[in-house]
């Protein structure tokens, strides 16, 4: 079985320049989530779709970061303007159902986001 | 609002020795407690899921503790190796299937 698959692995840009994260969920998966991990820190759960609709975008900020989730597949993250402090690994995972909580999140390897 | 802690951030043990990991939760209302493992540059990897009415899982070297009252898990390795090198990381299914994580344990096994 496939794994969940991110593009690019690494990215360096410029601040106040865009950037955009591609997923690939693993197949038949409903839930899809992205995650941003800063150095040291544990991963932070930044937007949560259910199919082609959105959970939680809570702690996406909005100003500045949107996602898609179309025909309730693939996703993408899009930045902008980058700001420093959005240097980060963004995370892609997924799940089959996700919301009651008793469903396994499989995560892709991330893409490495530095922002100069 | 739930929080995760983990403890140490940072250990180095020599090969060969049993070591613990902790990790504390500030409200109990969880589903599950999972730990995870992250290599550098590399996404992350599930160890253990625990459900919320258990009390401990078991993969190979690996045992898991919950104990949702306290708050508490706690992951115990055993017989470490150098290929246990890595980062763990606690985090818990809360309301709506979202993971809480901690900010990990960075373990350095020596040979």
């Amino acid at each position: 079985e496939a794994g969940v698959a991110q593009s690019p692995r690494y990215k360096i840009i410029e601040k106040r320049q865009s950037v955009a994260f591609w997923c690939n969920p693993i197949s038949g998966h409903a839930t899809l989530y992205w995650y941003q991990q800063i150095l040291g820190q544990g991963p932070k759960l930044l937007i949560q779709f259910q199919n082609n609709g959105v959970v939680d975008d809570s702690q996406l900020p909005k100003d500045r970061f949107s996602a898609e989730r179309l025909k309730g597949v693939d996703s993408t993250l899009k930045i902008q303007p980058a700001k420093l402090e959005d240097s980060a690994v963004y995370l892609c995972a997924s799940s089959q159902k996700g919301l009651a909580g008793d469903n396994e999140q499989f995560f892709g390897p991330g893409t490495r986001l530095t922002v100069l | 609002k739930q929080e995760v802690t983990q403890i140490p951030a940072a250990l180095s043990v020599p090969e060969g020795e049993n070591l613990v990991l902790n990790c504390s939760f500030t409200d109990s209302a969880i589903y599950n407690l999972q730990w995870f493992r992250q290599d550098p540059g590399k996404g992350l990897t599930s160890l253990l899921l625990i459900q919320s009415s258990q009390r401990e899982q078991t993969s190979g070297r690996l045992n898991a503790s919950l104990d949702k009252s306290s708050g508490r898990s706690t992951l115990y390795i055993a017989a470490s190796q150098p290929g246990d090198s890595a980062t763990y990381l606690c985090a818990v299914w809360v309301k709506g299937g979202k993971l809480i994580f901690g900010q990990g344990t960075e373990l350095s096994v020596k040979p």
